[in-house]
């Protein structure tokens, strides 16, 4: 599958702990971006990260998110101290490029439900 | 700030064309997407237009107006797989920052 890889597909988390979401970018793209979307609302951009680098992480709440893309492996959204407000789906998506007309590819999204 | 119009929700008949139309106001304005996605599945892309006119891909077309900010998705010989989310994104600055309207939910009846 050269698609845009994400796992797990559904997680469940009890308040105060950790969730961890990877991303796989399609073969050839190095630029990744992280989504979320809750419920009834559209998808909110969080961050844009090429590899070792965030280059855009304007989305990102202040605390306790954060997001790698190292050289080797896949981009990770890290949740620490989860709430319940931070149940979503959690959308990856890639480029080739980070401009111009390239098109930005969606991974299937992880379902983060926090109980 | 950024903001993105599009109905809630549409119902049309199968085999017929129905038109999603998308307004914004943006600064910085780079091109507008429209994706569409299915309960529980990833966002597909269907179309990308950057320049003023009406893009053609098959069943779906896409039409921008810069000057009026606005958008629309046109649908044709309408399917029933065709029932989902269409969702209109439009990007800013040189990045690939794109900021989503809620979606339009789009029901194709028999």
């Amino acid at each position: 599958n050269a698609g845009v890889m994400q796992n797990p597909r559904h997680l469940v988390r009890r308040r105060g702990q950790e969730a961890r979401l990877r991303c796989s970018p399609m073969k050839g793209h190095s630029h990744v971006y992280w989504y979320r979307q809750l419920p009834e609302e559209g998808l909110k951009f969080m961050v844009y990260l090429q590899k070792e680098n965030i280059i855009d992480e304007s989305g990102m709440p202040k605390e306790r998110f954060s997001a790698e893309f190292p050289t080797e492996g896949p981009s990770i959204l890290r949740i620490q101290q989860v709430v319940r407000g931070d149940s979503a789906a959690y959308f990856c998506a890639s480029s080739m490029q980070g401009g111009g007309g390239n098109t930005i590819y969606f991974g299937e999204g992880s379902w983060l439900t926090v109980v | 700030g950024q903001n993105i119009d599009q109905p809630t929700e549409m119902t049309a008949t199968e085999g017929a064309i129905v038109q999603i139309n998308c307004t914004y106001q943006t600064s910085g304005f780079n091109g507008l997407f429209w994706y569409q996605q299915h309960a529980g599945e990833a966002p597909t892309f269907l179309s990308y237009n950057v320049l003023d006119g009406l893009e053609e891909k098959g069943r779906f077309s896409s039409f921008l107006s810069r000057s009026k900010g606005y958008s629309y998705l046109l649908l044709k010989e309408l399917q029933m797989k065709d029932s989902a989310s269409y969702l209109c994104a439009v990007r800013t600055g040189g990045g690939n920052k794109l900021t989503f309207g809620t979606g339009t939910q789009l029901k194709v009846e028999l």
